[in-house]
């Protein structure tokens, strides 16, 4: 399977602990973004980097979450002290800087659950 | 800060008829446009793209785009149950997607 994978697929957590997601772009491509959805939203932007330099970060992003892409591949999300409002999809997409279509790939999300 | 509009619906249309879906945009800055379909518990994945002014017609699916009226819409002719889905408008400058809420539509048989 060479389209973006997200691990893990489901996460259920307590308040207060600490996560991580991991996204593995599809090989090709310099971008990686981390996108957050809730139930009847669209996925709203948190981050994203071009090859290993973070290039944005949305507001929505407190200093709780940290993102990184240490060698230009794969990235990890991590949240610490998670609170309930974290319950959400998290997306991870990729894309080619210059692609002549701008598409977004996305994975299949990781879906977490604060309890 | 940029907004994405669209009505949530549903918007329920019998099998074979025309679902017009419609989204307008804050951002006079935006270059390319885009249409996501999502179904229920899915990710996005890309229906059509749009940069120029005018109609863009693949298959079924016919994206128009007017920038004067910062107004983008996905028409889509035969529809099918399949089409059942969540329709996500979004919209970029330079390099990050702004999405909308999307709109549910539903196609009865």
């Amino acid at each position: 399977d060479t389209g973006v994978s997200q691990d893990p697929r489901h996460k259920i957590t307590k308040r207060g602990q600490n996560v991580t997601f991991r996204c593995d772009p599809i090989s090709e491509h310099n971008r990686l973004y981390w996108y957050r959805q809730t139930l009847g939203q669209g996925p709203e932007f948190l981050t994203y980097f071009q090859n290993e330099a973070q290039l944005e970060k949305s507001r929505l992003l407190s200093d709780r979450f940290s993102a990184e892409r240490p060698k230009g591949s794969f990235s990890t999300l991590e949240i610490q002290r998670t609170e309930q409002g974290d319950s959400a999809m998290y997306l991870c997409a990729s894309s080619l800087v210059l692609s002549n279509t701008g598409e977004l790939f996305f994975g299949e999300g990781s879906r977490l659950t604060v309890l | 800060q940029k907004e994405v509009e669209q009505n949530s619906g549903p918007l329920s249309v019998p099998e074979g008829a025309i679902a017009s879906l419609n989204c307008t945009y804050s951002d006079r800055g935006s270059q390319s446009f885009f249409w996501y379909r999502q179904y229920s518990g899915k990710s996005p994945e890309l229906i059509m793209f749009i940069y120029s002014n005018g109609d863009k017609e693949d298959g079924r699916f016919t994206a128009q785009l007017n920038k004067a009226s910062q107004y983008v819409s996905l028409l889509i002719r035969d529809s099918q149950p399949s089409d059942s889905a969540t329709y996500l408008c979004a919209v970029t400058g330079y390099s990050t997607l702004t999405f909308g809420k999307g709109t549910m539509l539903l196609v009865s048989p």
